[in-house]
């Protein structure tokens, strides 16, 4: 079964600073993978996802993750954070099984985003 | 485009009293819709998703149900809210391998 561990509740980074959000998984079966953003009191959007193409996918907001199978991870980063940065993100792992695809998000992590 | 709507943003309900959330979608025919219920602090919980008019699948059973009256409408409700009901409900459509579209969600808090 699949699961989805983020490294960190709670991110604070300097405005310019590199971005480095951790995303862990586990899957029985080559996953799709993805990462969403969420700002105060919205829904979630999608930032990026890996569905087996390319192992490093860029996505909107400068942000881009990469596909590691052998780390099994899936960290998001950008190379300069910015203060609208600051939000919540949520990395999430997509399996087939006998029900069909299930979708598992983890627990979030909160961007601070410093001046 | 597509386009999915829910409504109310924010609801206080007293413990007792009946739900109901709305949710459509437009720009697409034939949406597989889900809810989710977000905590306060917590990561999404799957509720219920629907892959078809009247088709309705439960993930964790409650105090919860919801209906598909139409193609790209999806209804959650309950007919007596609980204290534990309270939380950020989202609507979303879309699949498990290309990604969700969420709604901007309906924050409820049961007093």
């Amino acid at each position: 079964a699949q699961s989805v561990t983020q490294l960190g509740s709670h991110v604070s980074v300097s405005e310019g600073a590199l971005v480095l959000l951790r995303c862990n998984y586990s899957s029985s079966v080559p996953p799709y993978l993805f990462w969403y953003v969420q700002y105060p009191n919205q829904g979630l959007q999608l930032l990026l996802k890996y569905t087996s193409a390319a192992t490093l996918v860029k996505g909107i907001n400068g942000f881009e993750a990469e596909f590691k199978k052998s780390e099994t991870s899936f960290h998001l980063t950008k190379p300069s954070a910015h203060m609208s940065d600051a939000a919540e993100y949520f990395c999430a792992v997509s399996e087939a099984n006998t029900g069909g695809f299930k979708t598992i998000f983890g627990a979030g992590t909160r961007l601070f985003v410093k001046a | 485009s597509q386009t999915i709507h829910q409504w109310p943003a924010t609801l206080v309900q007293p413990v007792g009293s009946p739900l109901s959330l709305e949710c459509t979608v437009e720009g697409t025919s034939n949406p597989n819709l889900y809810w989710y219920r977000q905590a306060a602090g917590r990561g999404l919980q799957l509720l219920f998703y629907s892959v078809g008019i009247g088709q309705i699948s439960s993930e964790v059973p409650q105090n919860l149900s919801a209906s598909r009256p139409q193609d790209r409408q999806f209804i959650l409700s309950s007919k007596k809210l609980l204290l534990s009901d309270s939380g950020f409900y989202l609507c979303a459509w879309g699949g498990t391998v290309y990604g969700y579209t969420f709604g901007s969600g309906t924050r409820l808090t049961v007093v």
